[in-house]
């Protein structure tokens, strides 16, 4: 039973335009949420999060939104650039628990 | 500044085979954790160490062992490897009393089992 769901394991994109990668959870204990950008033949590298106690985080031109009460968190990246195409990770954590649980991931492609 | 480093990169094992996957952090890190890819599962945690001389299980720890003798090495084993066990294999590690946020994680170790 995945408590981390990534239920769309594709999205393409244009250049310029937004792309907003969603991400649902199921255990209601997580209260702390990231977003991982992996490239092929890489490890993931941690991207932005936010806290429970928030509901949306911004860093350049990403930003993470989170509805606690849907149990969902989405990532909008604007404006989006080829660079930008990789698989992202949604993963969530009980703060005091230190452990990530990942979701499938879902692949970026930002077309020229 | 290395980071985490896993070796091997790749490997191709024959069904009942054992081996050894090691990962190398030079960062200070006081946890450890090995991970494993499979397409539409995402990353699912293996086993995980709190610090030198400690491990624990975790989702799917099954198939695997490790050890943690050193601080900086974090050692994960198959000791009759299955095909089900063809994977990507990451290593990630992070400080014990800061944020989430500072996980790092190997290239990863590709591995076959035939």
């Amino acid at each position: 039973d995945q408590q981390v769901k990534q239920n769309s394991p594709s999205l393409s994109v244009q250049e310029g335009r937004i792309s907003i990668l969603n991400c649902d959870y199921t255990n209601s204990m997580f209260d702390y949420f990231l977003w991982y950008k992996k490239y092929p033949a890489e490890g993931p590298t941690f991207l932005i999060s936010i806290s429970s106690i928030k509901d949306k985080n911004e860093d350049g031109r990403f930003t993470v939104f989170l509805n606690k009460s849907a149990k969902h968190l989405s990532l909008h990246i604007v404006p989006s650039q080829p660079g930008d195409s990789a698989v992202y990770f949604c993963a969530a954590s009980k703060w005091t628990a230190r452990q990530l649980t990942f979701g499938s991931g879902t692949q970026l492609t930002v077309l020229p | 500044n290395a980071g985490v480093t896993q070796t091997p990169k790749f490997r191709v094992l024959k069904t009942g085979q054992s081996m050894t996957l090691l990962c190398a952090q030079d960062m200070n890190h006081e946890y450890m954790y090995w991970y494993r890819q499979d397409p539409g599962m995402g990353l699912r945690l293996i086993h995980y160490s709190v610090g030198e001389g400690t491990t624990a299980k975790g989702e799917v720890p099954d198939g695997y062992n490790v050890s943690r003798l050193k601080k900086q090495n974090f050692l994960l084993g198959l000791e009759s490897a299955a095909p089900s066990q063809t994977s990507v294999y990451f290593c990630a590690s992070s400080y014990a009393d800061r944020g989430l946020d500072g996980y790092t994680f190997g290239s990863g170790t590709r591995l076959t089992v035939v």
